[in-house]
């Protein structure tokens, strides 16, 4: 089974603090994504990577960088938390479709607040 | 850009079928898939229909698609209380990262 794992379930911070969130993902999947899930509005893709050291903005890329230096780590980094990037954030991870169905297979989320 | 819809609410009794619903705009998509997110926790795969097909069969899950419309359903048959969740529609984008594209997704509810 693929497993997706998500360093904090819960994760308290201050506005102005650089928040780093980790998401490890044991499948040698190329591709990794971050989304933000808020209610009315569900997923919301922040960042995605398709291969070590290469990223793309997704739709809502402001106030966050990531970093992919090994392939089965991704980081979703909030550069200077503010109080509207409160959310729950999912990692995700998938092979190329290349190779045929390839699903997203997500982590349990991180619940982040910013205080 | 791509956009997904679905209704935001479903209430049904134990026992009766469920039927989820979800229009798409991109009509390029290869899979699409659903996805079930119980309270607190992230999305599991629940099954996904490839676009040559009409329907697919999973136990007591049926999907429906209609790709001229662009619609997607997700029937429960025999709806338990552990069916409460929210189910998201996803339409795969294809392309090496085959992005998805998703709904607000909608709370099912199932009274006992």
């Amino acid at each position: 089974d693929v497993k997706v794992t998500q360093s904090s379930r819960y994760l308290v911070k201050r506005t102005g603090e650089k928040v780093f969130l980790e998401c490890v993902q044991d499948m040698d999947h190329e591709n990794m994504f971050w989304y933000r899930q808020d209610p009315g509005l569900g997923l919301r893709l922040i960042y995605f990577s398709y291969d070590v050291k290469m990223k793309e903005k997704g739709d809502i890329p402001e106030g966050y960088s990531v970093s992919r230096e090994k392939k089965e780590r991704f980081s979703l980094i909030l550069e200077s938390a503010s109080t509207n990037q409160t959310s729950m954030y999912l990692c995700a991870s998938s092979s190329p479709t290349g190779t045929g169905n390839q699903p997203q297979h997500f982590g349990d989320g991180t619940r982040l607040s910013i205080l | 850009g791509e956009d997904v819809e679905q209704s935001l609410f479903l209430s049904v009794r134990e026992g009766d079928s469920s039927v989820i619903n979800c229009t798409y705009t991109d009509s390029s998509s290869t899979y699409l898939y659903w996805y079930k997110q119980e309270p607190g926790a992230g999305l599991q795969l629940l099954t996904y229909i490839f676009s040559n097909m009409d329907m697919k069969q999973d136990q007591r899950l049926t999907v429906l698609l209609n790709k001229k419309d662009k619609h997607l359903s997700l029937c429960i048959a025999d709806t338990q209380t552990g069916d409460s969740a929210i189910y998201f529609c996803a339409p795969g984008l294809g392309g090496a990262t085959n992005k998805l594209i998703f709904g607000t997704g909608t709370l099912l509810a199932v009274q006992p």
